[in-house]
């Protein structure tokens, strides 16, 4: 079967740095997003990767290896706004989004 | 309009009754899709429409229907409620279908 796995929850202080991982088994593979989605609202696009490494962007980053079914998404610098769920998602080999389900940022002061 | 619509908002149903969900895009995205959330789950497909005139099923299509009479709207139809449908209904739009999904507000629907 497929199955994309992330923390549930994850806790962080204003300022600083956290990693939210993602593993997943799917049936092929043509790519990984990450989407934010901050409480009551829809998710919105945060990254894509389809190669091994990472790509950087602003206080994100999002990290890919494609050999280990891995990835992690990097949020440095946290503010209070970056309290939102992180989805990962991974587009199988017919072009479906397989998502994870979510891991919920709590942000402390 | 810019972007993606969904009405209504939210909607209390009374089980067996019938109810359509609109979507509308104005980005002349190919590609249409359906999804349900539930607390605890993520994101499950219910129907996509990767062009106009195309139809396919998702992960839980059982219960729903769909129609894509042209580019712009997706309307999901729930033929008799029930209370297992109880969901965040989100409508998602991407340009060619291998790219990234945009998404509608979402509609909170209750059937009791």
């Amino acid at each position: 079967g497929q199955n994309i796995d992330q923390p549930t929850e994850m806790t962080a202080t204003e300022g600083a740095i956290v990693q939210i991982n993602c593993t997943y088994q799917t049936s092929g593979f043509n790519g990984l997003f990450w989407y934010q989605q901050h409480a009551g609202e829809a998710p919105t696009f945060l990254s894509y990767n389809v190669l091994d490494g990472l790509e950087e962007k602003g206080r994100f980053s999002s990290f890919l290896s494609r050999s280990k079914g891995y990835s992690y998404l990097l949020l440095k610098e946290l503010q209070m706004k970056d309290s939102a769920s992180y989805l990962c998602a991974v587009m199988d080999s017919n072009y479906q989004l397989i998502w994870g389900a979510g891991t919920k940022l709590i942000i402390k002061p | 309009i810019a972007g993606i619509t969904q009405a209504p908002t939210s909607q209390i149903l009374a089980a067996g009754r019938r109810m359509t969900l609109r979507c509308t895009q104005d980005m002349r995205h190919n590609a249409m899709y359906w999804y349900r959330q539930d607390l605890g789950l993520g994101l499950r497909l219910i129907h996509y429409s990767n062009t106009a005139g195309t139809t396919g099923k998702g992960e839980v299509p059982d219960g729903y229907s769909v129609s894509r009479a042209n580019t712009d709207d997706f309307p999901l139809t729930l033929a008799s409620a029930v209370p297992s449908q109880t969901s965040v209904y989100f409508c998602a739009s991407s340009v060619s279908g291998r790219d990234e999904q945009f998404f509608g507000p979402g509609t909170r629907l209750t059937v009791l």
